[in-house]
Protein backbone atom coordinates (compact mmCIF):
# COMPACT_ATOMS: atom_id res chain seq x y z
CA UNK A 1 0.00 0.00 0.00
CA UNK A 2 1.81 2.82 -0.97
CA UNK A 3 2.08 6.11 1.64
CA UNK A 4 3.25 9.47 1.24
CA UNK A 5 4.20 11.48 3.86
CA UNK A 6 5.52 15.43 3.62
CA UNK A 7 7.71 17.59 5.88
CA UNK A 8 7.44 19.67 7.47
CA UNK A 9 3.62 19.81 8.52
CA UNK A 10 3.74 23.67 8.31
CA UNK A 11 6.63 26.55 8.09
CA UNK A 12 6.63 29.99 8.50
CA UNK A 13 9.23 32.00 7.12
CA UNK A 14 10.17 36.00 5.89
CA UNK A 15 9.68 36.98 2.89
CA UNK A 16 12.71 36.57 0.23
CA UNK A 17 13.88 33.39 1.98
CA UNK A 18 14.53 29.91 -0.21
CA UNK A 19 12.44 27.21 1.16
CA UNK A 20 12.35 23.65 1.26
CA UNK A 21 9.30 21.51 1.13
CA UNK A 22 9.87 17.19 1.74
CA UNK A 23 7.30 14.75 0.65
CA UNK A 24 8.37 10.62 0.83
CA UNK A 25 6.75 7.74 -0.35
CA UNK A 26 6.71 3.85 0.11
CA UNK A 27 6.31 2.20 -2.92
CA UNK A 28 8.77 3.09 -6.41
CA UNK A 29 6.20 1.67 -8.54
CA UNK A 30 5.21 5.35 -9.81
CA UNK A 31 4.05 6.94 -13.33
CA UNK A 32 5.17 9.92 -11.82
CA UNK A 33 4.90 12.74 -8.46
CA UNK A 34 3.36 15.85 -8.38
CA UNK A 35 3.55 18.86 -6.39
CA UNK A 36 0.18 20.83 -5.88
CA UNK A 37 -0.91 24.09 -4.31
CA UNK A 38 -4.67 24.60 -2.51
CA UNK A 39 -5.53 27.65 -1.18
CA UNK A 40 -8.22 27.76 1.71
CA UNK A 41 -11.58 26.29 0.96
CA UNK A 42 -10.55 25.62 -3.02
CA UNK A 43 -9.19 22.74 -5.04
CA UNK A 44 -6.00 22.14 -6.24
CA UNK A 45 -3.74 23.23 -8.58
CA UNK A 46 -0.76 21.65 -10.38
CA UNK A 47 2.43 23.07 -9.94
CA UNK A 48 4.84 20.70 -11.23
CA UNK A 49 4.62 17.20 -12.32
CA UNK A 50 7.71 14.74 -12.62
CA UNK A 51 7.60 11.56 -14.39
CA UNK A 52 9.25 8.53 -13.00
CA UNK A 53 12.35 8.77 -15.65
CA UNK A 54 12.96 12.36 -14.70
CA UNK A 55 14.71 13.83 -12.04
CA UNK A 56 13.49 17.31 -11.28
CA UNK A 57 10.98 19.98 -12.94
CA UNK A 58 11.30 23.98 -12.96
CA UNK A 59 8.69 26.35 -13.69
CA UNK A 60 9.69 30.22 -12.33
CA UNK A 61 10.93 30.14 -8.67
CA UNK A 62 9.96 26.69 -8.47
CA UNK A 63 11.95 23.36 -8.84
CA UNK A 64 11.02 19.65 -7.88
CA UNK A 65 13.20 16.91 -7.84
CA UNK A 66 12.63 13.24 -7.62
CA UNK A 67 14.62 10.27 -6.85
CA UNK A 68 12.23 7.08 -7.25
CA UNK A 69 14.99 4.42 -5.82
CA UNK A 70 15.22 6.42 -2.04
CA UNK A 71 10.75 7.30 -2.75
CA UNK A 72 11.63 11.09 -1.69
CA UNK A 73 10.91 14.11 -3.70
CA UNK A 74 11.26 17.71 -2.70
CA UNK A 75 10.17 21.20 -3.78
CA UNK A 76 12.42 24.01 -3.81
CA UNK A 77 10.55 27.76 -3.44
CA UNK A 78 12.77 30.36 -4.06
CA UNK A 79 12.64 34.33 -3.07
CA UNK A 80 9.62 33.68 -1.49
CA UNK A 81 6.61 35.62 -0.98
CA UNK A 82 3.60 36.27 0.86
CA UNK A 83 1.42 35.31 -1.86
CA UNK A 84 3.14 32.09 -2.05
CA UNK A 85 1.54 31.19 1.11
CA UNK A 86 -0.63 27.97 0.61
CA UNK A 87 -1.21 24.55 1.43
CA UNK A 88 1.36 22.13 -0.50
CA UNK A 89 0.72 18.74 -1.25
CA UNK A 90 2.61 15.94 -2.71
CA UNK A 91 0.95 13.25 -4.82
CA UNK A 92 2.10 10.27 -6.29
CA UNK A 93 0.24 8.54 -9.44
CA UNK A 94 0.59 5.12 -8.68
CA UNK A 95 0.83 1.82 -11.60
CA UNK A 96 -2.39 -0.15 -11.91
CA UNK A 97 -2.27 -2.37 -14.39
CA UNK A 98 -5.83 -3.98 -16.01
CA UNK A 99 -7.56 -6.12 -18.74
CA UNK A 100 -6.37 -5.40 -21.92
CA UNK A 101 -3.38 -3.48 -20.52
CA UNK A 102 -4.79 -0.28 -19.98
CA UNK A 103 -3.61 1.45 -16.74
CA UNK A 104 -5.89 3.34 -14.53
CA UNK A 105 -4.06 5.18 -11.61
CA UNK A 106 -5.22 7.13 -8.57
CA UNK A 107 -3.11 9.63 -6.44
CA UNK A 108 -1.84 8.79 -3.14
CA UNK A 109 -1.54 12.10 -1.19
CA UNK A 110 0.53 13.07 1.27
CA UNK A 111 -1.29 15.47 4.30
CA UNK A 112 0.45 18.30 3.15
CA UNK A 113 2.56 21.49 3.88
CA UNK A 114 1.12 24.68 5.18
CA UNK A 115 3.36 27.07 4.36
CA UNK A 116 3.18 31.19 5.44
CA UNK A 117 5.30 33.56 4.34
CA UNK A 118 4.86 36.98 6.20
CA UNK A 119 5.96 40.12 4.58
CA UNK B 1 -11.59 25.70 -22.59
CA UNK B 2 -13.39 25.16 -19.38
CA UNK B 3 -11.97 23.01 -16.68
CA UNK B 4 -13.41 20.62 -14.26
CA UNK B 5 -16.41 21.95 -12.99
CA UNK B 6 -18.51 20.61 -9.95
CA UNK B 7 -21.96 21.54 -8.19
CA UNK B 8 -22.88 21.97 -5.73
CA UNK B 9 -20.47 24.52 -4.00
CA UNK B 10 -21.86 23.93 -0.37
CA UNK B 11 -24.46 21.63 0.34
CA UNK B 12 -25.85 20.91 4.19
CA UNK B 13 -27.45 17.84 5.35
CA UNK B 14 -28.40 15.42 8.03
CA UNK B 15 -27.32 12.37 9.54
CA UNK B 16 -29.05 9.36 7.43
CA UNK B 17 -29.79 11.65 4.26
CA UNK B 18 -28.13 10.96 0.74
CA UNK B 19 -26.44 13.41 -1.47
CA UNK B 20 -25.48 13.95 -5.27
CA UNK B 21 -22.56 15.79 -6.21
CA UNK B 22 -21.88 16.12 -9.94
CA UNK B 23 -18.66 16.73 -12.34
CA UNK B 24 -17.81 17.70 -15.85
CA UNK B 25 -14.32 16.92 -16.52
CA UNK B 26 -12.20 19.38 -18.63
CA UNK B 27 -12.64 19.30 -22.07
CA UNK B 28 -10.80 16.50 -23.63
CA UNK B 29 -10.86 14.14 -20.58
CA UNK B 30 -12.41 11.02 -20.35
CA UNK B 31 -11.44 9.70 -16.92
CA UNK B 32 -12.81 10.87 -13.93
CA UNK B 33 -11.59 10.36 -10.40
CA UNK B 34 -13.34 11.35 -6.72
CA UNK B 35 -11.11 12.31 -4.03
CA UNK B 36 -12.14 12.93 -0.48
CA UNK B 37 -10.73 15.98 1.96
CA UNK B 38 -11.35 16.29 5.63
CA UNK B 39 -10.26 19.52 6.94
CA UNK B 40 -6.64 19.38 7.38
CA UNK B 41 -5.79 16.22 5.71
CA UNK B 42 -4.62 15.40 2.13
CA UNK B 43 -7.16 14.14 -0.41
CA UNK B 44 -8.38 10.25 -0.04
CA UNK B 45 -9.27 8.33 -3.41
CA UNK B 46 -12.53 7.24 -3.22
CA UNK B 47 -13.09 5.63 -7.03
CA UNK B 48 -12.17 6.15 -10.73
CA UNK B 49 -14.91 5.80 -13.79
CA UNK B 50 -13.59 5.59 -17.22
CA UNK B 51 -15.76 4.26 -19.82
CA UNK B 52 -18.99 4.48 -17.85
CA UNK B 53 -17.78 1.91 -15.82
CA UNK B 54 -15.95 2.06 -12.12
CA UNK B 55 -12.17 0.63 -12.52
CA UNK B 56 -10.17 1.37 -9.43
CA UNK B 57 -11.67 1.94 -5.94
CA UNK B 58 -10.21 3.25 -2.71
CA UNK B 59 -10.83 1.89 0.83
CA UNK B 60 -14.83 4.00 1.05
CA UNK B 61 -17.75 1.64 2.26
CA UNK B 62 -20.31 0.58 -0.44
CA UNK B 63 -22.42 4.14 0.77
CA UNK B 64 -20.18 5.70 -1.62
CA UNK B 65 -21.36 4.96 -5.04
CA UNK B 66 -21.23 6.99 -8.26
CA UNK B 67 -21.88 6.65 -12.41
CA UNK B 68 -20.09 8.12 -15.39
CA UNK B 69 -22.50 9.67 -18.09
CA UNK B 70 -21.94 9.04 -22.19
CA UNK B 71 -20.67 12.77 -21.87
CA UNK B 72 -17.98 12.36 -19.65
CA UNK B 73 -19.64 14.05 -16.40
CA UNK B 74 -19.69 11.86 -13.67
CA UNK B 75 -21.61 11.80 -10.44
CA UNK B 76 -21.31 10.71 -6.43
CA UNK B 77 -23.79 9.27 -4.75
CA UNK B 78 -23.61 8.83 -0.65
CA UNK B 79 -26.29 7.16 0.92
CA UNK B 80 -27.05 7.69 4.57
CA UNK B 81 -24.86 10.26 5.51
CA UNK B 82 -22.75 9.78 8.80
CA UNK B 83 -21.19 13.25 10.56
CA UNK B 84 -17.83 11.77 9.29
CA UNK B 85 -18.72 12.26 6.16
CA UNK B 86 -18.27 15.73 6.58
CA UNK B 87 -15.57 17.13 4.27
CA UNK B 88 -14.31 18.70 0.70
CA UNK B 89 -15.25 16.35 -2.18
CA UNK B 90 -12.87 16.80 -5.24
CA UNK B 91 -13.10 15.91 -8.77
CA UNK B 92 -10.08 15.38 -10.72
CA UNK B 93 -10.11 14.32 -14.89
CA UNK B 94 -7.79 13.07 -17.26
CA UNK B 95 -6.90 11.45 -20.32
CA UNK B 96 -7.02 7.64 -19.56
CA UNK B 97 -3.27 5.87 -20.29
CA UNK B 98 -2.04 9.52 -20.57
CA UNK B 99 0.62 9.70 -17.36
CA UNK B 100 2.21 12.93 -18.94
CA UNK B 101 -0.35 15.00 -18.29
CA UNK B 102 -1.36 16.28 -14.78
CA UNK B 103 -4.56 15.57 -13.37
CA UNK B 104 -7.37 18.81 -13.49
CA UNK B 105 -9.13 19.36 -10.37
CA UNK B 106 -12.29 21.44 -9.47
CA UNK B 107 -12.66 23.74 -6.75
CA UNK B 108 -14.78 20.99 -4.90
CA UNK B 109 -18.10 20.78 -2.97
CA UNK B 110 -18.27 21.41 0.52
CA UNK B 111 -20.78 18.96 2.32
CA UNK B 112 -21.36 19.50 5.87
CA UNK B 113 -23.56 16.88 8.05
CA UNK B 114 -25.67 18.27 10.89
Amino acid sequence: KQEVTQIPAALSVPEGENLVLNCSFTDSAIYNLQWFRQDPGKGLTSLLLIQSSQREQTSGRLNASLDKSSGRSTLYIAASQPGDSATYLCAVLSKSLRAGGTSYGKLTFGQGTILTVHP
Amino acid sequence: DAGVTQSPTHLIKTRGQQVTLRCSPKSGHDTVSWYQQALGQGPQFIFQYYEEEERQRGNFPDRFSGHQFPNYSSELNVNALLLGDSALYLCASSLAGNSNQPQHFGDGTRLSIL
